[in-house]
Order: C-alpha cells, then structure tokens, then sequence
C-alpha cells in the first residue's frame, strides 16, 4: 500500500544549528510533493511543493527541500533554525493513482532551543 | 488569496447529541474539499473527500452514517458528527481545492471538538 514516513518524530535542536528532516514515500509512480507547518495553536501553512522541473525546491522561510526520485525521499531542510521554527513538520504526497488525495506522514515535532 | 474558514472553531457538546462543523472557501471555488481528523500529536487522517453536488467518498473504516457530509455550493462543505460520543473527540480540520485546477489543497484552521 502507498504510505508517507518520517522516521523523525522528534527533534531538538539549539539556534542556528541546520536541520534535515526525513520524508520517504512507497509508490513508484508519479507523485505530487509538500512540506507543511503546523505552529503551536495554528493551522496548516504549505512550505513548499514539488510538481515537476527541478528536484530542489525552495519555500518559505528559508526552507528547501531535495527530490530524490531514486531515493523515494523529499527531505526538508535549513540551514539555520531559529526558535520560531519551533513546529510541527508533515510531508504530504499526492500520489498520481489516488486522485488529488493527500497522504500524510506522521509528522515530526521540531523543537528549537533559545 | 486561497482562504478556507471553518465554524465553529471550538464545540463542546453532550454525548448523544449532534454537531455540525462548516468549511468555507473565502476567496475561490471549491469543488472538492476534504476532512481530515487529527488526534493529539498524531497526523491527520483523511476522513472523506466532498464533491460539490455529489455524494463524498468516504476512506475505510470511517462510518458515513455517522459523518454526514454536505457539499451544497462551490463555497461550502459541511460536517455533521451524529450522535456523539467522547471517542468523536478530536481535531477535525477541512481542506479545500481551487476548482481551477491547481493540485494544492488550502487548509482550514480546524474545529476542537470535545463530546462530553
């Protein structure tokens, strides 16, 4: 069955230190990408989405995030987090047999120490 | 542009009784919106996809005769929890998509549901 993973379920880290996190999907046709954001008391906010066209994309904030078809992965990453990345990170696919449904991944929880 | 609201934010009722919760597209149309249910610190799970003028599509394992789905008009979706019980509580969060075309689907803020 296809399915969305995010082997990181929580994650720690300190001011300015760099971030990656993991999204690997099961599916081995066309797929439609996103990262979205959840902050503590809010709603979803999209990152960024990969359609097509090259790999890495950029969203907002200073996040990117790298599609590696061979990989079946859609990591998010920055360079440099702040305390108000503190959030919620979901990877969401849209898979090319399944309509416009999302599939989410189980999320990570990011927290961001001053 | 591309604002989904949802209505009420926040519900407590009684357990037996029914609850219903809007999902509106502000500034676009909307001929499938979604619902998702979201426990705490857990993801979202798709719950149904809404059709405007048809009958939803609802995913497995969820009860259509308890989650009555209404997709009216190109602007709103409605949900309706029949008979609730305390393990209806929950998160329930819509989304909806541009009719025209684009695959991105806007997210709601969500309604906190709590059945007592």
């Amino acid at each position: 069955a296809q399915s969305v993973s995010q082997h990181n379920h929580h994650v720690i880290l300190s001011e300015a230190a760099s971030l990656e996190l993991g999204c690997n999907y099961s599916y081995g046709g066309t797929v439609n990408l996103f990262w979205y954001v959840q902050y503590p008391g809010q709603h979803l906010q999209l990152l960024l989405k990969y359609f097509s066209g090259d790999p890495l994309v950029k969203g907002i904030k200073g996040f990117e995030a790298e599609f590696i078809k061979s990989k079946f992965s859609f990591n998010l990453r920055k360079p440099s987090v702040q305390w108000s990345d503190t959030a919620e990170y979901f990877c969401a696919v849209i898979f090319n047999n399944a309509g416009n449904m999302l599939t989410f991944g189980g999320g990570t929880r990011l927290m961001v120490k001053p | 542009g591309a604002v989904v609201s949802q209505h009420p934010s926040w519900v407590i009722c009684k357990s037996g009784t029914s609850v219903k919760i809007e999902c509106r597209s502000l500034d676009f149309q909307a001929t499938t919106m979604f619902w998702y249910r979201q426990f705490p610190k857990q993801s979202l799970m798709l719950m149904a996809t809404s059709n405007e003028g048809s009958k939803a599509t609802y995913e497995q394992g969820v009860e259509k005769d308890k989650f009555l789905i209404n997709h009216a008009s190109l602007t709103l979706s409605t949900l309706t929890v029949t008979s609730a019980h305390p393990e209806d509580s929950s998160f329930y969060i819509c989304s909806a998509r541009d009719s025209a075309g684009v695959v991105e689907q806007y997210f709601g803020p969500g309604t906190r549901l709590t059945v007592t």
